[in-house]
């Protein structure tokens, strides 16, 4: 049972150009959406964070999207840089973070020349 | 300074055997946990613990059991080891319990039973 989903295993990209990383989720009780970066032998990097109360959250070159009547979530980035590639990992928690974040099984972002 | 460490970093041996896997973070959090990232590549959360209290166990089989010796390490054992427990393990911290607090992951550890 998948509660968080990113459909897209891998996404291409040309360098300077924007990248959309999608995520769904099918628990309406999630309450805090983040994102990971993860390279290879190293573990997940938090990079952004979005609260249910809010509808988009913006960090420099990461903005993540939040729409909770589709269970959506998008992160984009802008431009895109060589050393944005690796592996997003969406993530959600409920309530308390004890109960752990739930993640979807992450998108492999690759930034072409 | 590493902020998450574990060791160690890779893990061989046979079926049966007992292992244990450490995790130290020097950030002075309360909340530490363990996630397993299994051949299909979801991390899953496996425990949690606040101040050296268990707070959620998920379905996972008491072969695994978690120490906190202090809130600064929580160390996982794992007897009568099973192909099926090759994964990736991370260990992971937060400040406290709470949903908006960032949780800052070691580097994982590569378990491959054989």
């Amino acid at each position: 049972d998948q509660q968080v989903k990113q459909n897209s295993p891998s996404l291409s990209v040309q360098e300077g150009r924007i990248s959309i990383l999608n995520c769904d989720y099918t628990n309406s009780m999630f309450d805090y959406f983040l994102w990971y970066k993860k390279y290879p032998a190293e573990g997940p990097t938090f990079l952004i964070s979005i609260s249910s109360i809010k509808d988009k959250n913006e960090d420099g070159r990461f903005t993540v999207f939040l729409n909770k009547s589709a269970k959506h979530l998008s992160l984009h980035i802008v431009p895109s840089q060589p050393g944005d590639s690796a592996v997003y990992f969406c993530a959600a928690s409920v309530g308390g973070g004890a109960d752990g974040l739930t993640f979807g099984k992450g998108t492999h972002l690759i930034i072409q020349p | 300074d590493t902020a998450v460490s574990q060791t160690p970093k890779y893990l061989v041996t046979q079926m049966g055997n007992d292992k244990s896997i450490k995790c130290e973070q020097n950030l002075g959090h309360d909340t530490m946990y363990w996630y397993k990232q299994d051949s299909k590549k979801f991390l899953k959360i496996m425990f949690s613990y606040n101040n050296k209290e268990l707070i959620i166990n998920e379905t996972v089989p008491n072969r695994f059991s978690p120490k906190s010796p202090d809130k600064a390490h929580l160390n996982l054992h794992i007897n009568s080891l099973e192909l099926g427990d090759s994964a990736v393990y991370f260990c992971a911290s937060s400040q406290t319990s709470g949903s908006t607090d960032t949780q800052y992951f070691g580097p994982g550890t590569r378990l491959t039973v054989l």
